[in-house]
């Protein structure tokens, strides 16, 4: 059965902190692992990784995949209050189309 | 709005009951996905449906079942309702392999009391 982890479960920073959240996954055939922001409600996304040691960067977001060792990091530079959210790491495999996902990082940024 | 339409927003309802949850995928996609997020299990899959078919199928009680029709909507319904069902249920649509994720419905909070 395909497994995410996600880590810390919880994280509690001041803005302009800088955060790294953690995620790493067990999958029979790996396809891509993807990251989503959830705020109240919808998740929305985040970035999508398929190659090992290619960043993919959007502002002050950024992930990168180590396929070898089986996780992705996501980093978050200069937090902002508006970053207060939980981060959803999900993982696809070759076959289908449906995403396992972790259990998520709650992110909250103090002032 | 991310094109993708779940109604109601909230539902309360006694257990033992049956409900509906509706979904609209955005235009133009065709497969839909559903998802059950409780506080304790984190976003779990149920059910695609593609083109009217079924598609895959995760950890979805026999109580759940599920549906598309011919213009795409799905419906996701739950019967003989027990506290534990309470969760958050997304609905997510995307062409058959999305190439960048899925797009997600803001979700029904159904509570069950």
């Amino acid at each position: 059965e395909d497994k995410v982890v996600q880590s810390p479960l919880s994280l509690v920073v001041h803005e302009g902190d800088t955060v790294t959240l953690n995620c790493s996954y067990e999958v029979t055939n790996f396809r891509s692992l993807l990251w989503y922001k959830q705020e109240k409600k919808a998740p929305t996304f985040l970035f999508m990784l398929t190659s090992s040691g290619i960043e993919k960067k959007s502002g002050r977001l950024s992930s990168i995949l180590d396929k070898k060792e089986l996780f992705s990091i996501l980093n978050i530079t200069a937090t902002q209050t508006g970053d207060s959210a939980v981060y959803l790491c999900a993982v696809k495999e070759t076959s289908g189309s449906r995403l396992t996902f972790g259990e998520g990082t709650q992110l909250t940024v103090n002032p | 709005d991310s094109g993708v339409t779940q109604t109601p927003k909230h539902l309360i309802t006694a257990t033992g009951q049956r409900v509906t949850l509706r979904c609209s995928p955005r235009s133009g996609d065709l497969s839909v996905y559903w998802y059950q997020q409780s506080l304790d299990q984190g976003l779990q899959f149920l059910i695609q449906y593609y083109n009217g078919e079924e598609r895959a199928k995760g950890n979805i009680l026999e109580r759940f079942s599920a549906q598309q029709f011919p213009d795409l909507h799905s419906e996701l319904n739950l019967s003989s309702l027990e506290l534990g069902d309470s969760a958050l249920y997304f609905c997510a649509s995307s062409l058959l392999e999305p190439g960048s994720g899925y797009t997600f419905g803001s979700g029904t909070r159904l509570t069950v009391v």
